[in-house]
């Protein structure tokens, strides 16, 4: 079974500061790939960043970067210079690279303080 | 945007009425997903969609029904609604699988079981 594991329910930052927000995953998968989704008070679902399990060197996307640790089964999310817009839900979620199914963690509930 | 348009967007039901969510996507994506969010839980899968009449379970399937007669919708069906599907219902699309093709979400129905 593919199990998503997100430790932190809440987190705060201050704005302009760097936060890290945890997953861990539990698979016995060798191929997969790994995604995290920003979920802003309007509901909707943002793709933030998306990392493959065979590439070594880390995604990042603005702001954005993944700290991706293949033999510990963790991937955890940097945020720099956090602005108030980034106040969200953060979802982390895993793709085996067979079957047609995406695992979500719980979310992590991250609030920037002015 | 990925074009899904989830309708309604609101509902409220009594307990032991058949309610019927729809999911309608201008994407041509052949895997359709339906996924409900609850506080503590994150996103969890009911059904998904891998292609037209083809349909699978996911973790939270029972009490819920699925169809797919074309490639664009994906309706999710409660034949009785109990107060404990009250939730939020996200509809979402991939356009393949083996790579790190993501999920796109539709804006998501809330709907509430009285």
């Amino acid at each position: 079974a593919q199990t998503v594991t997100q430790s932190q329910p809440e987190m705060s930052v201050q704005e302009a500061e760097t936060v890290t927000l945890s997953c861990t995953y539990d698979t016995s998968e060798s191929n997969y790939y790994l995604f995290w989704y920003k979920q802003p008070p309007s509901r909707q679902m943002i793709l933030v960043i998306r990392q493959e399990a065979y590439k070594q060197q880390n995604a990042t996307e603005n702001r954005f970067s993944v700290n991706f640790q293949k033999a510990a089964k963790s991937f955890s999310l940097k945020i720099s210079d956090s602005q108030l817009g980034d106040t969200a839900m953060y979802f982390c979620a895993f793709r085996p690279n067979t079957g047609n199914q995406f695992y979500f963690g719980t979310g992590t509930s991250l609030t920037v303080i002015p | 945007d990925a074009g899904i348009t989830q309708s309604p967007r609101h509902k409220v039901t009594e307990t032991g009425t058949p309610v019927t969510l729809r999911c309608h996507q201008t994407e041509n994506h052949r895997y359709m997903y339906w996924y409900r969010q609850d506080p503590g839980h994150g996103l969890r899968l009911i059904h998904y969609s891998y292609g037209v009449k083809d349909t699978d379970k996911g973790e939270v399937s029972d009490g819920y029904s699925v169809s797919r007669s074309k490639t664009e919708d994906f309706l999710l069906t409660l034949e009785s609604a109990t107060s404990s599907q009250t939730s939020v219902y996200f509809c979402a699309i991939s356009e393949r699988t083996g790579d790190n093709s993501p999920l796109h979400f539709g804006n998501g129905t809330r709907l509430t079981v009285t």
